[in-house]
């Protein structure tokens, strides 16, 4: 069964790091793009970042570009979202989503960037 | 970057009824768009790909159609289950965008 696991969020100050990851099993991992989307309270979904199978090629939402980093690791099946320079309106729920048709989706993991 | 704006933002209708929610993108896409619902505290899931085509397991209830700038959520024969907030997403070219979302509720 595909899954997607997402963790290391937390509480974080203004001007903080955080590095995110999403731990994938049941498909065949580096055949797949992957992405980070995130949804603040109460609002919709913003895509943030994505990454191509092999990880030659990343994009970057403009919000994030600069300050996030994606990367994968094929080897492990794990998804990465290192995040530096943290503002209040990062605060969201960070989801890891599959492939370049975002087929599926984790739970998400919450980040709240708060002093 | 390409703006999504849906149409309406939120609706209410009854079991049994057939609702339509309406996606534009603010330049040509072609058929680069997917469908998804979010169901209150549970993550989005995909409900339609390539602007028309049912994602695996999706009730046929759900279609999707358009292409270009303008595109269609429809449902037909309202279910209770489907109370939830529907966003249109383009895949066309990057930083990839979602629409704004449209809250369904059944009435």
């Amino acid at each position: 069964e595909m899954q997607l696991l997402e963790s290391g969020g937390g509480l974080v100050q203004p001007g903080g790091c955080l590095r995110l990851a999403c731990a994938a099993s049941g498909f065949t991992f580096t055949t797949y793009a992957m992405n980070w989307v995130r949804q603040a309270p109460g609002k919709g979904l913003e895509w943030v970042s994505g990454i191509t199978g092999s990880g030659d090629y990343t994009y970057y939402a403009d919000s994030v570009k600069g300050r996030f980093t994606i990367s994968r690791d094929n080897s492990k099946n794990i998804l990465y979202l290192q995040m530096t320079s943290l503002r209040a309106e990062d605060t969201a729920l960070y989801y890891c989503a599959q492939g370049p048709l975002f087929d599926s989706w984790g739970q998400g993991t919450l980040v709240t960037v708060s002093s | 970057d390409i703006q999504m704006t849906q149409s309406p933002s939120s609706l209410s209708a009854s079991v049994g009824d057939r609702v339509t929610i309406t996606c534009r993108a603010s330049q040509d896409i072609s058929n680069y768009l997917t469908w998804f619902q979010q169901r209150p505290g549970k993550a989005p899931k995909s409900l339609i790909y390539a602007a028309s085509s049912l994602q695996s397991g999706v009730p046929s209830r759900f279609s999707g159609g358009g292409s270009g700038t303008l595109f269609t959520l429809t449902i037909t024969g309202l279910q209770s289950e489907d109370s939830a907030t529907y966003y249109c997403q383009q895949y066309s070219r990057y930083p990839y965008t979602f629409g704004q979302g449209t809250n369904l509720e059944i009435k």
